[in-house]
């Protein structure tokens, strides 16, 4: 069975920073694409960065570009998110998703349970 | 970006009712559409993929429909565990974008 299951969440300050981490089991990891969509509060989702299954390719939505970096360890099954000078903004659940495919498509499937961040001071 | 719309926001329906739920594109994306199931708490998942084609294991009473700008969700026979927000995404074009989301709730 494909599994994700996320971890690192929490509260920060704003300014502040947090890693959070994505481990995968149940697929062959360095062979498909990864994302990460975040859920605000009582919100939509919204599709925040993805990454190629080799990590050489790697997208961003404009509001989070050189602040969120998402990286993988394909020796560790594990994808993470760098979350640097965190806004208010960013408070939401983050998701992370496996693509249908090794470049990022957008076919989400599975998802992770979520890990919630809460920027406040 | 491309925009999602999805109508209505929210619906009221009884178990075995047939329901549709539309999304529209704020530009053609062909048959690039994906279609979510999200419960209270927990995380989406896959419905429905490039507009028409059923996730494994999914119900058959799920079917989806449409290309370019306009599609629809469409569950035959309600079933008490359908009742969740229902999410459009298309995968056309980086960034991926959302429908704001239809809540369907029990009448």
């Amino acid at each position: 069975e494909e599994q994700l299951l996320e971890s690192g969440g929490g509260l920060v300050q704003p300014g502040g920073s947090l890693r959070l981490s994505c481990a995968a089991s149940g697929f062959t990891f360095s062979g498909y694409a990864l994302s990460w969509v975040r859920q605000a509060p009582g919100k939509g989702l919204e599709w925040v960065a993805g990454i190629s299954g080799s990590g050489g390719t790697i997208y961003y939505i404009d509001s989070v570009k050189g602040r969120l970096t998402v990286s993988r360890d394909n020796s560790k099954n594990t994808l993470y998110l760098q979350m640097n000078t965190l806004r208010a903004d960013d408070t939401a659940i983050y998701y992370c998703a496996k693509d249908g495919f090794s470049n990022v498509r957008g076919w989400f499937d599975p998802w992770g349970q979520g890990a919630l961040v809460t920027v406040s001071s | 970006d491309i925009q999602m719309t999805q109508s209505p926001s929210s619906l009221s329906a009884s178990v075995g009712d047939r329901v549709t739920i539309t999304c529209r594109a704020s530009q053609s994306i062909s048959s690039y559409l994906n279609w979510y199931q999200q419960k209270p708490g927990k995380a989406p998942n896959l419905l429905i993929y490039a507009a028409s084609s059923l996730q494994s294991g999914v119900p058959s009473r799920f079917s989806g429909s449409g290309s370019g700008t306009d599609f629809t969700l469409t569950i035959s026979s309600l079933q008490p565990e359908d009742f969740a927000t229902y999410h459009c995404q298309q995968s056309y074009s980086i960034p991926y974008t959302f429908g704001q989301g239809t809540k369907l709730e029990i009448k």
